[in-house]
């Protein structure tokens, strides 16, 4: 079945660090794949996605690139700051099936920002 | 306006109780979803519900029940609530098919089984 692997957390950076976060998938066919953020004690929001090979999801500073050579979808922003952090993450909806068959999601990456 | 509206956000209960929790959404998605996040933050798929048509049920006990009265409305009924069903349950919404903007959640219901 499908799966998605992130780095184990916390990660924990000064403000303005580099940020990677990685995600690796593991699905059958062309599976669109997604980043979401939750802050704490809120709800999970769709951070960027993207839904083929070669194509980059951005949105707030944050991007990724879709690697299918690499099955790869890792998170990346150039200066983090305090806000940013939360818990990350990585998911996949497999292209094979029909639309009502969920999101497959990673276990999750704590970030944690410090001034 | 909220997208995925769910009731309650917080539920403290006693073990053996029946309880239920409601979500609503208002963007017109054909497909609803509830999730299960344990303490571990780890997120699972629970049901889905598709033109009032279950198309997904996890390897979830028997006690969950999935029920909803129309397209706009999946509510998440559990019998005999044990310890371990404590977590944040998650409902969420989608376009049958179309990924373009994802799955929109909401907010999540804490449920604290004592």
């Amino acid at each position: 079945g499908d799966s998605v692997t992130q780095m184990e957390g916390p990660v924990t950076l000064s403000e303005e660090a580099f940020l990677t976060i990685n995600c690796t998938y593991t699905a059958t066919g062309y599976p669109s794949l997604f980043w979401y953020v939750q802050y704490p004690g809120e709800g999970l929001q769709l951070l960027l996605k993207a839904t083929k090979a070669d194509d980059k999801g951005s949105n707030k500073g944050f991007e990724a690139t879709y690697r299918k050579e690499t099955t790869s979808f890792h998170l990346e922003k150039g200066s983090v700051q305090v806000s940013d952090s939360a818990v990350y993450f990585c998911a996949l909806k497999g292209s094979s099936g029909g639309g009502a068959d969920g999101l497959t999601f990673g276990k999750g990456t704590h970030l944690i920002i410090q001034p | 306006d909220t997208a995925v509206s769910q009731t309650p956000k917080y539920l403290v209960t006693q073990m053996g109780n029946d309880k239920s929790i409601k979500c609503e959404q208002n963007l017109g998605h054909d497909t609803m979803y509830w999730y299960k996040q344990d303490s571990k933050k780890f997120l699972k798929i629970m049901f889905s519900y598709n033109n009032k048509e279950l198309i997904i049920n996890e390897t979830v006990p028997n006690r969950f029940s999935p029920k909803s009265p129309d397209k706009a409305h999946l509510n998440l009924h559990i019998n005999s609530l044990e310890l371990g069903d404590s977590a944040v349950y998650f409902c969420a919404s989608s376009q049958d098919g179309q990924t373009i903007y994802g799955y929109t959640f909401g907010s999540g219901t804490r449920l604290t089984v004592v």
